[in-house]
């Protein structure tokens, strides 16, 4: 079964608006990573956070991670049509035998309308 | 610094015939990771592979599907008797040998349609 899951599935928002993701695993972790992919196009990354980290940012990017609840939160502010693409968290199992076996949710799909 | 190259980014085959994908890790990086993408739905991993060794083929199918990484030249996927089923988007991902970072790179992907 997916490890990620992202809530939800789809989202439509106006320009300017704020867009927040949501993704459940359910194992534990060492990261979780987030990645962006327009459509027909790889993925690329954002932003990743460790499981000892509560919160991180990048430019208009933050993410929150509850190790508890075992979840994660992407929160786009002040949205732009180009923020228009498939958002997708995968989660890190850690580094044993010096690499990480990343896994997929399925993603969120974001449409910004201008 | 060139970033992660696949090709053919697009590849059309016939049921039955054979599909060779190639994947050029970013310079520098010995950790090679291939992914599938079907139509509306997320990355499924398939194998991770450093130079001349595959590491993980957990998610790769048990028939027609096989991957090296050998220790010239890009990793090759390769796809013996094409189904329909196997029409999905391909993608590459590298990753440097330390282990301090997490992250990988992933490249555009190759689009294969079976017909």
């Amino acid at each position: 079964s997916q490890q990620g899951e992202e809530d939800p599935q789809a989202l439509s928002i106006q320009e300017g608006e704020n867009a927040t993701m949501n993704c459940s695993y359910k194992t534990s972790i060492n990261n979780l990573q987030w990645y962006r992919q327009n459509s027909g196009r790889g993925l690329v990354h954002l932003i990743l956070i460790r499981s000892n980290e509560r919160e991180k940012h990048s430019g208009r990017l933050r993410v929150t991670l509850d190790t508890s609840k075992k979840s994660s939160s992407l929160l786009i502010t002040a949205s732009r049509a180009a923020d228009t693409a498939s958002y997708f968290c995968a989660t890190g199992g850690g580094n044993s035998g010096g690499y990480q076996k990343v896994t997929f949710g399925i993603g969120t799909k974001l449409q910004v309308i201008p | 610094n060139a970033g992660v190259m696949q090709n053919p980014r697009h590849l059309v085959r016939r049921r039955g015939q054979e599909a060779r994908l190639r994947c050029s890790p970013m310079k520098g990086h010995s950790h090679v990771y291939w992914y599938r993408q079907l139509p509306e739905e997320g990355l499924k991993f398939m194998v991770y592979l450093q130079k001349e060794n595959i590491i993980d083929e957990s998610g790769m199918p048990k028939e027609r599907f096989s991957a090296e990484f050998p220790k010239e030249g890009p990793s090759i996927l390769r796809i013996q008797q094409v189904v329909r089923g196997d029409s999905a988007a391909y993608f590459c991902a590298s990753s440097p040998p330390s282990l301090a970072t997490d992250t990988q790179y992933f490249g555009p992907g190759t689009r294969l349609t079976v017909l």
